[in-house]
């Protein structure tokens, strides 16, 4: 069965850092492109950052960009954002999302495949 | 840069046909793939309709995908309406190098 699992959402301090990851599993993890959505409450959806299939190449949202990293190790089939300076507004459900079509494309391809979520809140 | 642009709300009764627009704010709708997705309630969103008008299989023939250039606009037809088919939906599409998703429409089957 393919299937994303999201881990390592939490409490954080306004300033402090979280680092979330994403289990792939019953696919080539390796050959596809992979994103990070996220969903503050009630609110619609957010696309955070993506990464191609080889790590090649790294995109981000204005709103992360120079907070938030994302790297992947395929040799483990994991995805990950190592998020710094929280703010009150990352506070959201952070979904991994798979492309539809394996291969270096990012754009354009969409999101077929999304795990249950990781819940990131800061707060003081 | 681009805006999607949804409706925040629709709705109508089993049995009967519902569409959702998706407005792009600059640029040709008709330049870049539009997906469209759907979230039930405490739920992951999946997709509906990909590359404007592609169904994934699984996704009853219900829903369909359209682009209409003259009003640059994407839309999302729901024909035969069932409970289940009440959600939210989001469309979606690309620039440059950034996704883009609209503000997403939520449906009610009354």
């Amino acid at each position: 069965e393919v299937q994303l699992v999201e881990s390592g959402g939490g409490l954080v301090k306004p300033g402090g850092s979280l680092r979330l990851s994403c289990a792939a599993s019953g696919f080539t993890f390796s050959t596809y492109s992979v994103n990070w959505v996220r969903q503050a409450p009630g609110k619609g959806l957010e696309w955070v950052s993506s990464i191609s299939s080889i790590s090649a190449y790294m995109y981000y949202a204005d709103s992360v960009k120079g907070r938030f990293t994302i790297s992947r190790d395929n040799a483990k089939n994991s995805l990950y954002l190592q998020m710094n300076s929280l703010r009150a507004e990352d506070t959201a459900v952070y979904y991994c999302a798979r492309g539809r079509k394996p291969g270096m494309t990012i754009f354009g391809v969409d999101m077929a495949v999304w795990g249950e979520g990781t819940t990131v809140t800061v707060s003081s | 840069n681009f805006m999607l642009t949804q409706p925040h709300s629709v709705s109508d009764s089993p049995g009967k046909t519902v569409t959702i627009s998706c407005t792009r704010s600059s640029g040709s709708i008709a330049s870049n793939y539009v997906h469209w997705y759907q979230q039930r309630p405490g739920s992951s969103p999946t997709t509906v309709i990909y590359e404007d008008n592609r169904r994934p299989s699984g996704v009853p023939d219900r829903f369909s995908g359209s682009i209409d250039s003259s009003s640059n606009s994407a839309s999302l037809t729901i024909s035969g309406l069932e409970t289940e088919d009440e959600a939210d939906y989001y469309c979606q599409s690309y620039y440059s190098d950034n996704q883009v998703f609209g503000g997403g429409t939520k449906l009610t089957v009354l």
